[in-house]
């Protein structure tokens, strides 16, 4: 069955430091996504995209947030600068539309990055 | 806004007995529901979907939801625990049209033998 593939599994960096989380989408799906996961707390949406484009974003996606599709296969998170309060589990996911109430749409995550900043 | 509520943050049952796991949810609108699993260091694997067709949804590994809308539940069931099916459940809505999520704080089901 096709998946989503995130890398790394784990990376730790120090604070300030920028990072890059990497994820390959399912090679059909149009509309790519992250969420985070701190430790304890809810899963909770942070960006979609696409077209190559941010469709909708949360608020705590801020200016040191970014996405990008460098290529036809990758779909990237960066964090400028990184703070403590990041460390979380960032979750990848990809589905073919955005939904709409009877698509019937599934959207699939990928395993996770465990960001831990020190 | 839409939301959901797990009524549990944990719930313990014995391999072979049922399982039932809560989960409340608010809408101003008939919602898309699903039922997420995450096994220890794995992803969040779909379990099951409702999207308006059929108020009693089946899933993947026996497991099934029903939708109640004059009680705004869509609880999720298992007829005999599994060890294997020992993980974190969360219980999620749609949010509009779009393709964000709104994840519950998450169940964990603990089987013991």
């Amino acid at each position: 069955e096709p998946e989503v593939t995130q890398t790394p599994s784990h990376q730790v960096t120090q604070m300030g430091q920028e990072v890059i989380l990497r994820c390959v989408p399912i090679s059909n799906h149009l509309y790519f996504y992250w969420y985070r996961q701190i430790l304890g707390q809810k899963v909770e949406f942070l960006v979609s995209f696409y077209n190559n484009e941010i469709s909708e974003k949360s608020e705590i996606f801020d200016d040191q947030f970014s996405v990008e599709r460098p290529d036809g296969s990758n779909f990237t998170l960066k964090i400028r600068s990184t703070k403590l309060e990041d460390s979380a589990m960032y979750f990848c996911a990809s589905s073919v539309r955005a939904g709409g109430e009877l698509s019937g749409n599934t959207i699939y995550f990928g395993e996770g990055s465990w960001l831990t900043v020190v | 806004a839409q939301s959901v509520t797990q009524l549990d943050s944990h719930v313990s049952v014995s391999e072979g007995t049922p399982v039932l796991l809560r989960c409340n949810y608010s809408s101003s609108y008939s919602p898309s529901l699903f039922w997420y699993v995450q096994h220890p260091n794995k992803g969040l694997q779909l379990l099951l979907k409702y999207t308006s067709a059929a108020t009693l949804v089946k899933g993947i590994n026996g497991f099934e939801a029903e939708f109640k809308k004059s009680e705004t539940s869509f609880h999720l069931t298992k007829p005999s625990a599994h060890m294997s099916d020992a993980a974190e459940y969360f219980c999620v809505v749609r949010q509009g049209q779009g393709g964000k999520l709104i994840f519950g704080q998450g169940t964990e089901l603990s089987v013991k033998p």
